[in-house]
């Protein structure tokens, strides 16, 4: 069964500084999905960045981007001059791409907080 | 504007009541899913639908009951039988035409159990 592991219960940022959450996964396939989604104090799950696994290229979406180690099953979300609204959880989520099942796996998520 | 919509934002039950969620989407997907979010576990899934009258159980479905008449529509009931619901409840849909088929969500339904 695939699993998502976010390692970081919580992580600490300056304003304008750069931080990297983690995450890893576990799966036997070879073509997958994998996400990342903000939950700010709101509580509305908002897409952050998405990552195909058969692409090389690390997805990037203005100052989000992700390092994508497929070997080593690796997905870290790297958020660039860090701002206060970037406060929130950060959920990584795991996809299938086969028509046969819509399941996503999510892994606990990871506190940032931003430090003014 | 399309998106979905959950209510109540806030409710709140007496033990041995069942109570029931809404969801509606008019984004035109057709998987519904939802998820049960407590502290420090992430989201679980609890039930999903790929289409109108079908719907799966998912890592959590003891004690809640879904049902799926309307592509728009996807209520979860939660009922005496689940032993411990107060939790923050959520929504979410995906649709045919979007490549990576991500999930779009709800604002979400806290409910607690008093």
């Amino acid at each position: 069964a695939q699993t998502v592991t976010q390692s970081q219960p919580e992580m600490s940022v300056q304003e304008a500084e750069t931080v990297t959450l983690s995450c890893t996964y576990d799966t036997s396939e070879s073509d997958y999905y994998l996400f990342w989604y903000k939950q700010p104090p709101s509580r509305q799950m908002i897409l952050v960045i998405r990552q195909e696994a058969y692409k090389q290229q690390n997805a990037t979406e203005n100052r989000f981007s992700v390092n994508f180690q497929k070997a080593a099953k690796s997905f870290s979300l790297k958020i660039s001059d860090s701002q206060l609204g970037d406060a929130a959880m950060y959920f990584c989520a795991y996809r299938r791409p086969d028509s046969g099942t819509y399941k996503y796996i999510f892994g606990t998520g990871t506190r940032l907080k931003v430090l003014a | 504007d399309g998106g979905i919509t959950q209510s109540p934002k806030y409710l709140f039950r007496k033990e041995g009541q069942n109570v029931t969620l809404s969801c509606e989407q008019n984004l035109n997907h057709d998987a519904m899913y939802w998820y049960r979010q407590d502290p420090g576990q992430g989201l679980r899934l609890i039930y999903y639908s790929q289409i109108v009258n079908d719907f799966q159980k998912g890592d959590i479905a003891e004690g809640y009951s879904v049902s799926r008449e309307k592509k728009e529509s996807f209520p979860l009931t939660v009922t005496s039988a689940q032993k411990n619901p107060t939790a923050f409840y959520l929504c979410a849909s995906s649709g045919p035409g979007l490549i990576y088929n991500e999930q779009f969500f709800g604002p979400g339904t806290r409910l607690t159990v008093l």
